[in-house]
């Protein structure tokens, strides 16, 4: 079962930030936060993770809360192309099995 | 670099009939994974392979799905035989080794219908 629950949609205009939450009050202390994305007709595609710090890339960055118990992906220029379905996910540090289970996800529709 | 590959990209059955899929990693990389995903919903995890080994199958529908990685290298899902709830995308993801700090790469997926 996915340990993290997200809205279910949201919506931005192109050009502004973009604020996905997601909480995971029962994180452990061993479990990576992830995000990926899923444009449509596409498999999912890796934007970021992290375990206590945050983090920023190419993408997005990563806010994690210092209780760990929720995070916000953030684009900060959310364009048309960013329209998709955003899962956050926790994850299991070590070992050879380690899933990634997915939930539902939020989906972002980005307006013109 | 070359992604994950998947074929066939569509596929049309009746119930009661079998297909495969197959999915080629990315170079190098150890563990292959399929999940299966029904319309409106997230991914799911069928099947994680390491190498050749069987890691996780405790979600594969043992009576009619059924998966191989030979070689350690590509892989085939087989349903033998299908159902109308079978009706998903089938997705393939590699990693390197597995291990929880990696990424996940996926394919594009197979349609499946099945009618």
């Amino acid at each position: 079962d996915a340990k993290t629950t997200q809205p279910t949609s949201m919506d931005c205009a192109e050009g502004r930030a973009a604020n996905l939450p997601c909480n995971h009050s029962t994180i452990s202390g061993n479990e990576y936060v992830y995000w990926y994305r899923q444009i449509h007709s596409q498999g999912p595609q890796y934007i970021i993770h992290g375990l206590k710090n945050n983090e920023t890339n190419e993408m997005a960055s990563l806010i994690i809360t210092e209780d760990r118990k929720s995070s916000t992906l953030i684009l900060p220029h959310a364009t048309l192309r960013d329209t998709a379905v955003y899962y956050c996910i926790v994850r299991v540090v070590t070992g050879a099995n380690s899933k990634l289970t997915f939930g539902k996800g939020i989906t972002l529709s980005v307006r013109p | 670099e070359a992604g994950v590959a998947q074929s066939p990209r569509y596929k049309i059955i009746e119930k009661r009939q079998s297909v495969a899929f197959w999915c080629n990693p990315i170079s190098g990389h150890a563990t292959l994974y399929w999940y299966q995903q029904i319309l409106g919903q997230g991914p799911k995890l069928l099947i994680q392979f390491q190498n050749n080994g069987v890691v996780d199958d405790s979600q594969l529908p043992k009576d009619r799905f059924s998966a191989e990685r030979l070689k350690g290298v590509d892989s085939t899902l087989k349903i033998q035989p299908a159902k109308l709830e079978d009706s998903a995308v089938y997705l393939c993801a590699s990693s390197f080794t597995g291990t929880g700090g990696e990424k996940l790469f996926f394919g594009s997926g197979t349609q499946l219908s099945v009618l």
